[in-house]
């Protein structure tokens, strides 16, 4: 089976620009979580999107938005970019057969950077 | 204060060593996750725990939900074992994912 992609692997913006990522999931899986990892703030969650509902989200303003597809793709939305935002941003999908410690596989990453 | 925290920080060790990384956490958890990262980012999910003690090849899991603690082990390290490792906890409540900001691992040969 192929494992999590996303795209792109490496974006460059400037600030007050919009960006929108996308991860597609394992064949099969139905849940889909992103994340940002900064140095200073080291992984933090942002949401998690299940058939196509956002199920649990973090504490990361309204700028940062994300949808899931009925072919369980997801993509996530960051409008107005700050400064701050440069960060990999890593998607995670799961089989999510109903337990919530279901094992999470990792896609490489988005590495953006904000000019 | 971090919900949850992880030490040491850094780690060095020659190859061989037995290897021990910390976690504690202060929120009611579901299941608490080790990942390994390794440099250019790729993230590798170890082991998921919701109790007890889970072993994969030379790396052991442990998880003390009344004390809120766990720990890797690492047996007969190896310099491919050099990356971060980093304990995530699902929280029972709101299902909200927190981290550990990592220990970084360099196994010297």
């Amino acid at each position: 089976k192929a494992g999590v992609t996303q795209t792109p692997r490496y974006l460059i913006k400037t600030r007050g620009q919009q960006v929108t990522l996308s991860c597609s999931p394992i064949s099969g899986h139905r849940s889909v979580s992103w994340y940002q990892q900064t140095p200073g703030q080291g992984l933090q969650f942002l949401f998690e999107y299940f058939s196509e509902t956002q199920r649990n989200k973090g504490n990361f303003p309204g700028r940062f938005s994300g949808r899931q597809f009925s072919n369980s793709r997801s993509e996530m939305n960051v409008s107005t970019l700050e400064l701050g935002d440069s960060a990999l941003y890593l998607c995670a999908s799961s089989l999510d057969s109903g337990s919530v410690t279901d094992t999470q596989y990792f896609g490489p990453g988005t590495r953006l950077t904000v000019l | 204060k971090n919900e949850v925290e992880q030490s040491p920080q850094n780690l060095t060790a020659q190859e061989g060593e037995f290897i021990t990384i910390n976690c504690s956490y202060s929120v009611g958890i579901s299941a608490l996750h080790w990942l390994q990262q390794h440099p250019g980012g790729g993230i590798v999910s170890l082991f998921m725990l919701s109790s007890g003690k889970k072993k994969h090849g030379r790396l052991i899991a442990t998880i003390n939900i009344q004390e809120k603690h766990s720990s890797l082990h690492i047996t007969a390290s190896h310099p491919r074992d050099s990356a971060v490792y980093i304990c995530a906890v699902l929280s029972n409540t709101g299902n909200q994912f927190y981290f550990g900001t990592g220990t970084s691992l360099t196994v010297i040969p």
